[in-house]
């Protein structure tokens, strides 16, 4: 049963960057069947995708976010990390890792099929 | 950008009762639909992707449908164990996006 969670600071000073490590149960990380993506959600508010990026280096971001972030995949660690420079108060949330199937035989691909148990970032001075 | 609606955002329903919930893309995504169900501290789960197909291990009295821009997740008898939130997340292209959610409260 794959695993996922999130690690980092709790809590990040106004303008500075938020640093998050995704730990991944397995190897599946380097495989090429899998986009690994974040997502945070705001208190009271629904999910919000951040991006998503593959083994090898590709990206997505969310364009409301995208000038802000950066993802990337250390197979040999199994992490997937994501950085979000210049934070303010609106970017409290509680953060998300999640694995994407990128096989749309089956039409399971971009669904966020394993979830980590999310992690509280408070933006705060 | 793909834009995702979903109605209500709130439903109160008794034990036994069929419940629906829709979601509307702002542009045509074909069947790349995706429902997740929320409970309180808890990250999401899904339930149905595909608009149709169910997740293995989601009970039968979950179902999906819908094509194109119009999509309904409907529960045809609530349980007890289904208050949560409902959101639904287009996965035809990137960016992907999340619908606004529909809280499901047993009465």
């Amino acid at each position: 049963q794959l695993q996922l969670q999130e690690s980092g600071p709790g809590l990040v000073r106004p303008s500075e960057t938020l640093s998050l490590i995704c730990n991944v149960s397995d190897d599946s990380v380097s495989s090429t069947r899998y986009y690994w993506g974040w997502i945070r959600q705001a208190p009271g508010t629904g999910p919000e995708w951040i991006g998503s990026v593959y083994y090898s280096g590709t990206t997505h971001f969310n364009p409301s976010l995208k000038s802000r972030v950066t993802m990337s995949v250390d197979a040999t660690k199994k992490q997937v990390s994501l950085k979000l420079m210049s934070v303010t108060a609106a970017d409290t949330a509680v953060y998300f890792c999640g694995r994407q199937p990128i096989d749309c035989s089956a039409s399971r691909c971009y669904i966020f099929d394993s979830w980590g148990q999310g992690t509280l970032v408070t933006v705060s001075s | 950008d793909i834009q995702m609606t979903q109605s209500p955002s709130f439903v109160s329903a008794s034990v036994g009762d069929r419940v629906t919930i829709t979601c509307q893309a702002n542009q045509g995504i074909s069947i790349w639909l995706a429902w997740y169900q929320q409970k309180p501290g808890k990250a999401p789960k899904v339930l149905i992707y595909g608009a149709s197909t169910l997740e293995s291990g989601v009970p039968s009295r979950f179902s999906g449908s819908g094509s194109g821009t119009h999509f309904t997740l409907t529960i045809s008898s609530l349980q007890p164990e289904d208050s949560a939130t409902y959101y639904c997340q287009q996965t035809n292209r990137f960016p992907l996006a999340f619908g606004g959610g529909t809280k499901v409260d047993i009465k």
